[in-house]
């Protein structure tokens, strides 16, 4: 099992540019989040999602899109980035039922900066 | 809404026991307490989950008062691989719809020194 794979590792763009991260599990997981974390903030959630086709909006998903058109991909969107989303994102998923239901399994993380 | 508070940081040596308090004083019912370690340039790993009393895995004991306005992470023997920094997370189990709240703390960096 590869567990929660992320695509890119790295990337940079410039201000206005857009991009998709992509967020992929194979433990057959029906929750999956996104999260920005930046020094000092802690991890903040951006989106998330229940099952395939459905999405919702975290703490901070000003700025961002999110997709789950298969049960085993979660897409990240920035339309128009902006310096203020530069950070670190991460990926995860979870099983929804009994004691793990809140037992996150992330993926490695994009370094993300915006110029 | 629930907020988490925990210290900054802390040291300890090889050995020693080590405890993260975390503070969330309104926390909600339906609320889980969740502890994660994260090492450098790496995703958070779980490590222990608890609702109330004590909880005890291979790694860890989590210790929840009656009143679940705080818990504490407890490490026994810690060795140099445990420096880390350490998350508590507070989170709404059982609502699976829109309004999922997922509260974490901005985490403990603990040094473990030889």
């Amino acid at each position: 099992n590869a567990g929660v794979t992320q695509t890119p590792k790295f990337r940079v763009l410039k201000t206005g540019q857009s991009m998709t991260l992509l967020c992929a599990q194979d433990m057959n997981h029906e929750y999956m989040y996104w999260y920005r974390q930046d020094p000092g903030m802690g991890l903040r959630l951006i989106h998330y999602s229940v099952g395939e086709g459905t999405t919702a909006k975290g703490e901070v998903p000003d700025g961002y899109n999110v997709s789950r058109l298969k049960k085993q991909n979660f897409l990240l969107g920035l339309e128009s980035a902006a310096p203020s989303q530069t950070s670190v994102y991460f990926c995860a998923s979870s099983p929804m039922t009994g004691g793990s239901y809140n037992e996150q399994f992330f993926g490695p993380g994009t370094r993300l900066t915006v110029l | 809404l629930a907020k988490t508070t925990q210290p900054i940081s802390m040291d300890s040596y090889e050995g020693q026991e080590v405890n993260i308090t975390c503070s969330h004083n309104n926390i909600a019912t339906n609320d889980y307490i969740t502890w994660y370690q994260q090492f450098p340039s790496q995703g958070p790993r779980f490590i222990i989950q608890g609702y109330k009393t004590k909880v005890t895995n291979e790694v860890a004991s989590l210790f929840i008062p009656a009143d679940r306005k705080s818990s504490t992470l407890s490490l026994p023997r810690v060795s140099l691989s445990d420096t880390a920094v350490y998350y508590c997370l507070v989170g709404d189990m059982l609502n699976a719809g829109n309004n999922r709240k997922l509260i974490w703390g901005l985490g403990t960096s603990l040094a473990v020194n030889p």
